[in-house]
């Protein structure tokens, strides 16, 4: 089955740094897709970003963006210039022939 | 476009007795899930839908645990009867053919006293 690690717990940065949370998976399969999501307290689990397997490129969405090694099997997050509006639990996600979240990790923003 | 509904949104309960929660799926999107959330873990998938068949139940505790999407649109959870480590945010997710993401609901919470 295939598993997916995030090794931070806990992670904080100061409002307009950069962060990056850390991401790995285990799978065999040669075709998926791989995402973060954000849930802030109480509230909606949304998609932040989402990458193909088959894609090199690295996918961004405005000050989100991901570090993807396939060979690595690593899908790091990197939020720039971090807002209070940031601060939720993230979760990376792997899909394939099912679909798994690792356990998240909790980010504080400080003002 | 309506988002993925889901009912009631906090539920109460005395263990060993039961309860159902109901999602409705985005329209369109064949492909439903339900996790378990255990407060401060990652979901936990318990059963996958496609259309109106399982495709995948094997975390799905199926003594006290059932599940169905008769239709092939929304979908009941129901767990009977009910433990203590089953207080949990029931989450339904939906997604379209092909695309790679899951759309959420806003979540159940359940809690058994």
């Amino acid at each position: 089955a295939q598993t997916v690690t995030q090794s931070q717990p806990e992670m904080s940065v100061q409002e307009a740094e950069t962060v990056t949370l850390s991401c790995t998976y285990d799978t065999s399969e040669s075709d998926y897709y791989l995402f973060w999501y954000k849930q802030p307290p109480s509230r909606q689990m949304i998609l932040v970003i989402r990458q193909e397997a088959y894609k090199q490129q690295n996918a961004t969405e405005n000050r989100f963006s991901v570090n993807f090694q396939k060979a690595a099997k690593s899908f790091s997050l990197k939020i720039s210039d971090s807002q209070l509006g940031d601060a939720a639990m993230y979760f990376c996600a792997y899909r394939g022939s099912d679909m798994r979240f690792g356990a998240g990790t909790r980010l504080t923003v400080k003002p | 476009e309506a988002g993925v509904a889901q009912s009631p949104r906090y539920k109460i309960i005395e263990k060993r007795q039961s309860v159902a929660f109901w999602c409705n799926p985005i329209s369109g999107h064949a492909t439903l899930y339900w996790y378990q959330q255990i407060l401060g873990q990652g979901p936990k998938l318990l059963i996958q839908f496609q259309n109106n068949g399982v495709v995948d139940d094997s975390q799905l505790p199926k003594d006290r645990f059932s599940a169905e999407r008769l239709k092939g649109v929304d979908s009941t959870l129901k767990i009977q009867p009910a433990k203590l480590e089953d207080s949990a945010v029931y989450l339904c997710a939906s997604r379209r053919p092909g695309r790679g993401e899951l759309f959420f609901g806003e979540g159940s919470r359940l809690t058994v006293l």
